[in-house]
């Protein structure tokens, strides 16, 4: 069985230029997650999706970072601008449902200079 | 806000010794789960843990959820080279409908031959 894809697997931007990812997860997982990855730090959730509606998106920074999950399939998401700060390993994962594991692709580390 | 908070947040021992990793936080949590982490990868997960005092063991690793699910611990025994990585605890937030994670700022275990 395939896995959580993501890509790209690096990039690197200058500061207030934009950025986006894509994620491709298991194939019927209704669930879908992107975290960011700090260094030195744990994951933290931006945005959750069911399907293609959100159910959570409290600690994604919406003046800059947006995501999208179309057909309830693949998802994006875009930094605009980017900030220094951004910096970080951003990751894709999925589930069956809210209740069950998920599962993580490889990430993308961003770097932004 | 919830926070979980790992200890130690490095650890280089060598082949054969035993380590305890410590997960701790001061609220209560509807689950707990263990991840392990290698570099340019995604956390996979290892265990689960929903009840309060609850020891799950997984080969050489033991995992103990705290009797009033505020904490947990991760016991491994004669440690190899391939147990090196990051071990990262989240914990299951209380009342969530969309099983809301929250993970520590990770463990890096260095296993040496």
């Amino acid at each position: 069985e395939a896995g959580v894809a993501q890509s790209p697997r690096y990039k690197i931007i200058e500061k207030r230029q934009s950025v986006a990812f894509w994620c491709n997860p298991i194939s019927g997982h209704a669930t879908l997650y992107w975290y960011q990855q700090i260094l030195g730090q744990g994951p933290k959730l931006l945005i959750q999706f069911q399907n293609n509606g959100v159910v959570d998106d409290s600690q994604l920074p919406k003046d800059r970072f947006s995501a999208e999950r179309l057909k309830g399939v693949d998802s994006t998401l875009k930094i605009q601008p980017a900030k220094l700060e951004d910096s970080a390993v951003y990751l894709c994962a999925s589930s069956l449902t809210v209740r069950t594991e998920a599962f993580f692709g490889q990430g993308t580390r961003l770097t932004v200079v | 806000t919830q926070l979980l908070e790992q200890s130690p947040q490095f650890l280089s021992i060598q082949e054969g010794e035993n380590l305890t990793v410590y997960c701790n936080s001061s609220s209560v949590f509807s689950s707990l789960q263990w991840y392990r982490q290698e570099p340019g990868e995604g956390p996979v997960l290892l265990v689960t843990v929903v009840t309060g005092g609850e020891v799950k063991k997984l080969k050489r690793l033991t995992f103990q959820f705290g009797d009033a699910r505020k904490d947990s611990s991760l016991h491994i025994t004669a440690a190899q080279p391939g147990d090196t990585g990051l071990y990262l605890c989240a914990g299951g937030v209380l009342g969530s409908n969309t099983g809301k994670l929250i993970f520590g700022q990770g463990t890096t275990l260095q296993v040496k031959p």
